[in-house]
């Protein structure tokens, strides 16, 4: 068991850029959550997957974000023309189920100039 | 949608004291509570959580409280130690988790 991974742990992008994240959640587990934490803030819950399938998405979550998990296993996050709001850590948690403990990653800190 | 409340913001206590962080939520529906202690440039780490069904849960020097009728939990942290120095947050939830703003303690040696 490694815990969640997240790839990149940075990344600065230019406004207009596209950018995609991905998350590794611990084997076996079948949910995997994506959030959004700003300076100062608790994180904000995005979307979450049961396997592939795509349960719920936020409000938060704009037309120019995608999230895919297509095999069960990772997922990516996709931000397409990014914005400069769209700054921000971007956190991924996975769980055994829908009523286990969420584990979080160590998170993607983007930097929109 | 569910809304969490947590207070303080800040905690500033002496190595050896105890500390209380509380928060309140709306969402009567909401039966699951968790604790987590994020240091910078990490993430969130679960250190605590408890399920509706329980009223108090105690792990060594960390423990929660939760009042159903009252729509609160607390988290208390005992014989703190310069180590336990980072943010917690609350959260309350299943699925989509609401979390507090969170709360910077500081523990001064």
């Amino acid at each position: 068991d490694t815990g969640v991974s997240q790839n990149p742990r940075h990344k600065i992008t230019k406004r207009g850029q596209n950018v995609t994240f991905r998350c590794d959640p611990i084997s076996e587990h079948n949910r995997l959550y994506w959030y959004r934490q700003t300076l100062g803030q608790g994180p904000e819950f995005l979307t979450y997957f049961q396997n592939e399938a795509q349960l719920e998405k936020s409000r938060l979550l704009s037309d120019r974000f995608s999230a895919e998990r297509p095999k069960g296993s990772f997922s990516t996050l996709e931000i397409q023309r990014t914005e400069q709001g769209d700054s921000a850590m971007y956190l991924c948690a996975s769980s055994r189920d829908g009523r286990g403990r969420q584990y979080f990653g160590p998170g993607t800190r983007l930097t929109v100039t | 949608g569910e809304n969490v409340e947590q207070h303080p913001s800040t905690l500033s206590v002496q190595e050896g004291d105890s500390a209380v962080i509380k928060c309140t939520y709306s969402d009567s529906a909401s039966n699951y509570f968790p604790w987590y202690k994020q240091e910078l440039g990490k993430g969130p780490q679960l250190i605590i959580d408890i399920r509706s069904n329980v009223g108090e849960k105690k792990d060594q020097r960390i423990a929660v409280t939760l009042n159903k009728t009252a729509k609160h939990f607390s988290l208390h942290i005992t014989e703190t130690q310069p180590e336990d120095s980072a943010v917690y947050f609350c959260a309350a939830g299943d699925n989509d988790m609401r979390f507090g703003a969170g709360t910077r303690l500081t523990v001064k040696p």
